[in-house]
């Protein structure tokens, strides 16, 4: 049973630049949720997908947007990439109707790297 | 809102000694708390969740964590440490029990075991 899945494991781009990153979830799941880990920091939220629609978002600026898919994968993309987005996305996928009694689930991450 | 504070960004404990790692949460609802951990170049792998059934929650490898309302307290325990122990080790408290909940973290604990 594979868990999530994310692509690519790493990325560099320079500033300016868009990059889209992409999201399988675990079998099962239904729900996709993107958080962004900065170096020595914990993660934070950036949106959650269910339904093909984003559901919640966390304190990101526009440049950051997403899609789901009809078979639950996600995709995470940013425009006019800034030095500051270079970090550790996460994505973790969860049953909507299990709520916390079946917590996240997270992929290793890709990290992203901007020159 | 919800916040996490994570007491000590970095603990360094010998093998075979307690490993105790703090946490305090804030939340103006009921809150739904968990510990994961990060292995180097990983995602967030589960240790344990409270989910408002019994204050004192067991996790997988040793690990146990006891809610303490009237302390707003979460702290992670192990009575022996192990080599592998040694990791990050996030706190985050959710903003909800239901189906669309996120996950807020605070910064993280690097656990440190030496020989």
């Amino acid at each position: 049973d594979a868990g999530v899945t994310q692509s690519p494991t790493h990325l560099i781009k320079t500033r300016g630049q868009q990059v889209t990153l992409r999201c399988s979830p675990k079998s099962g799941h239904d729900t996709v949720s993107w958080y962004q880990q900065a170096l020595g920091q914990g993660p934070q939220f950036i949106f959650q997908y269910y339904e093909e629609e984003e559901r919640q978002r966390g304190n990101f600026p526009d440049r950051f947007s997403g899609h789901q898919f009809p078979n639950y994968s996600s995709e995470l993309n940013v425009n006019a990439l800034l030095l500051g987005d270079s970090a550790l996305y996460l994505c973790a996928s969860s049953r909507r109707d299990r709520g916390t009694n079946q917590p996240q689930h997270f992929g290793d991450g890709t990290r992203l790297s901007i020159l | 809102a919800q916040s996490v504070t994570q007491l000590g960004s970095h603990v360094s404990v010998s093998e075979g000694a307690l490993v105790l790692l703090r946490c305090n949460y804030s939340s103006s609802v009921p809150p739904y708390l968990f510990w994961y951990v990060q292995y180097p170049n990983q995602g967030l792998q589960l240790l344990l969740k409270y989910t408002s059934a019994a204050t004192l929650v067991k996790g997988i490898n040793g690990f146990e964590a006891e809610f303490k309302k009237s302390e707003t307290s979460f702290h992670l325990t192990k009575p022996s440490a192990h080599m592998s122990d040694a990791a990050e080790y996030f706190c985050a408290v959710s903003n909800s029990g239901g189906s669309n909940y996120k996950l807020t973290f605070g910064k993280g604990t690097l656990l440190t075991v030496n020989p």
